[in-house]
């Protein structure tokens, strides 16, 4: 059965560093999604992606925080200068289409900044 | 602000029993519903989604979706300690809105 995946599981970096956290959507699916989700909290929408381009983005995702489709399967999340208090569990997930249509998540990346 | 609240529970069934989990939605004009599970330092696994109102059976599962009254509930029939979990109740506008989740706990 198809799945997204996603790497590194697990990346610790330094305040201030810049990461990239990867994911393969599922092959046929077109929109995808980064979602975040700091422990104990809900999981919250980062960034949607379609047609190579943002199609909705929350307050969260600030000039600090981009996304890119390098080629025809990565879909990478971009972290400029990372704080403290974006250490979390980075979700991401693909779908067919919008409307009623069902997102697909990957396993997630934990985020440690120290 | 659209958002979607659960109950953080825990709720607690005996193995064999129905769990119920429900879930308020505050936009009216919200289409699609859906719920995931999520055991703990897991992602989010898609078990349920549900578009008209009425009920929809898959399985153990069942979800219940009222628009008139902006609920959504998941019915889970005779609950295994493997259902144990956060259920993670989901509306739909373009992107995925979370609710905060129900922790369920199915004891032997």
């Amino acid at each position: 059965e198809p799945e997204v995946t996603q790497t590194p599981s697990h990346q610790v970096t330094q305040m201030g560093q810049e990461v990239i956290l990867r994911c393969v959507p599922i092959s046929n699916h077109l929109y995808f999604y980064w979602y975040r989700q700091i422990l104990g909290q809900k999981v919250e929408f980062l960034v949607s992606f379609y047609n190579n381009e943002i199609s909705e983005k929350s307050e969260i995702f600030d000039d600090q925080f981009s996304v890119e489709r390098p080629d025809g399967s990565n879909f990478t999340l971009k972290i400029r200068s990372t704080k403290l208090e974006d250490s979390a569990m980075y979700f991401c997930a693909s779908s067919t289409g919008t409307g009623n249509y069902e997102q697909y998540f990957g396993p997630g990346t934990r985020l440690t900044v120290t | 602000q659209k958002e979607v609240e659960q109950n953080s529970g825990p709720l607690s069934v005996p193995e064999g029993a129905i769990a119920s989990l429900n879930c308020t939605y505050s936009d009216r004009g919200s289409q699609s519903f859906f719920w995931y599970r999520q055991y703990s330092g897991k992602s989010p696994e898609l078990i349920m989604f549900i578009y008209s109102n009425g009920d929809k059976e898959d399985g153990r599962f069942t979800a219940q979706l009222n628009k008139a009254s902006q609920y959504v509930s998941l019915l889970i029939r005779d609950s295994q300690p493997s259902d144990s979990a956060t259920y993670l109740c989901a509306v739909k506008a373009g992107k995925l809105i979370f609710g905060q989740g129900t922790t369920l706990q199915v004891k032997p």
